[in-house]
């Protein structure tokens, strides 16, 4: 299948403090990509949904001032969490697909610890 | 609203046994269903792509099943091993994967 790359795959940052998130797709170009956190022992929540070179789209409940995602090529997206605080502390995981109907790949996931 | 679930949440066989895991959904309109498979810590690892036109996906040793009128969905492994302990997640597409808890399935040598 195809790759989605990741990165940093940890992370730890002070309190009020940005960190950001890259996610590439390596081999193929990924219209969509999609952003998910993870709590422990819970399944993922979708975060938002990027396209490229337009702005993304929030879920309920999700800050966008607070959780920035850029989408500027069709190879990379980016979430960047801005005055991170400890409850920011989490798991993110991005996806990227090309077509709407076609399969999703998932990058490693980043754990990040807010201190 | 789409919401999907997995039954049983977790899971212990010994190995060698062949096992089912389930995923119901509440709206049929989805446009495929994924199987994924994760470790600890790990990302998601894509398993099988059921899309909504089909009846079922095998890889190996998994199958999966996808009955969207009923909104269900069954992933079957035979001949389990120990190194298919992990979590299994099934995820609908609706535009955006909605995934369900997931089952944690922990196989004994």
């Amino acid at each position: 299948g195809a790759v989605v790359s990741q990165h940093p795959s940890r992370v730890i940052c002070k309190s009020g403090t940005s960190v950001k998130i890259e996610c590439r797709s390596l081999d193929f170009q990924a219209t969509t990509m999609f952003w998910y956190r993870q709590f422990p022992k819970q399944s993922l929540m979708l975060m938002a949904t990027s396209n490229e070179g337009s702005k993304a789209t929030y879920e309920q409940g999700v800050e966008k001032d607070k959780f920035l995602i850029n989408h500027a090529s069709l190879t990379l997206s980016t979430l960047t969490v801005t005055s991170a605080h400890p409850e920011d502390s989490s798991f993110y995981i991005c996806s990227a697909s090309g077509l709407v109907n076609t399969e999703a790949f998932f990058g490693q996931g980043t754990r990040l610890t807010v201190v | 609203k789409q919401e999907v679930t997995q039954i049983p949440a977790a899971l212990s066989v010994p190995e060698g046994e062949n096992l089912v895991l389930n995923c119901s959904f509440t709206d049929s309109a989805i446009y495929n269903l994924q199987w994924f498979r994760q470790d600890p810590g790990k990302g998601l690892t894509s398993l099988l792509l059921i899309q909504s036109s089909q009846r079922e996906q095998t890889s190996g040793r998994l199958n999966a099943s996808l009955d969207k009128s009923s909104g269900r969905s069954t992933l079957y492994i035979a001949a389990s091993q120990p190194g298919d302990s992990a979590t299994y997640l099934c995820a609908v597409n609706t535009g955006k994967l909605i995934f369900g808890q997931g089952t944690t399935l922990q196989v004994k040598p």
